[in-house]
């Protein structure tokens, strides 16, 4: 069964900081998504992993797959107030294709 | 272009009561998704459909159940409410399973009381 576990759950930082969230998955898969959650909001897709190395970046926020580690992270580089929120990472279960299976989500607070 | 949308946002159930969570894409989509997301956590899937007709059972599929008539609408039934199920509800859609993304409604917020 596919567990997928991410790491720091909570995290707290200053603006203009780097920081970098890991999402750890238990069992071989080759897609992977990012996104992320406003308070009460729903959820906003960031990035799609869908390789062994592939790498993505959309502003202060770069997302990594290496497949073989079943390992993806989430950097963040010279954080701002604006990118506070709740980031999921998400796995597909090979075992079951259409299923995707969410970490436990990274709550980020960003301060002044 | 509204995506997905979930009714209701917000509904509050007395213990044993029965409620049908609304959700429809306008997106052409033939895959849609029920998930559970409880405090703190991250999502459960409960149920999803790969197309009209089609359903199938996922993570956390007890006390609920779905049909899938039309490829735009993809109804949640919960016929006797417990607290375990409360919850905030998210509906997703996608056009190719996994190997596309997902959108996702609004969300609804369920409390059992």
């Amino acid at each position: 069964e596919l567990k997928v576990e991410q790491n720091p759950l909570f995290l707290s930082m200053q603006e203009g900081k780097n920081y970098t969230i890991y999402c750890n998955y238990s069992t071989t898969s080759d897609r992977l998504y990012w996104y992320r959650q406003d308070p009460g909001k729903s959820l906003e897709s960031l990035f799609v992993l869908l390789s062994n190395g592939a790498v993505k970046q959309e502003g202060r926020l770069m997302a990594s797959l290496d497949t073989k580690a079943r390992l993806s992270t989430l950097h963040i580089t010279a954080a701002v107030h604006d990118l506070s929120a709740t980031y999921f990472c998400a796995v597909v279960s090979i075992q079951g294709a259409q299923k995707l299976v969410f970490g436990q989500g990274t709550r980020l607070t960003i301060n002044p | 272009n509204a995506g997905v949308t979930q009714t209701p946002k917000f509904r509050i159930l007395k213990i044993g009561q029965s409620m049908t969570l609304q959700c429809t894409q306008d997106m052409n989509h033939n895959y849609m998704y029920w998930y559970r997301q409880d405090p703190g956590m991250g999502l459960k899937l409960i149920y999803y459909s790969v197309g009209a007709g089609i359903t199938d059972k996922g993570e956390v599929p007890n006390g609920y159940n779905v049909s899938r008539s039309t490829t735009e609408d993809f109804p949640l039934r919960l016929e006797l409410a417990a607290p375990s199920q409360t919850s905030v509800y998210f509906c997703a859609s996608s056009f190719q399973g996994t190997n596309t993304e997902a959108f996702f409604g609004q969300g609804t917020r369920l409390t059992v009381v």
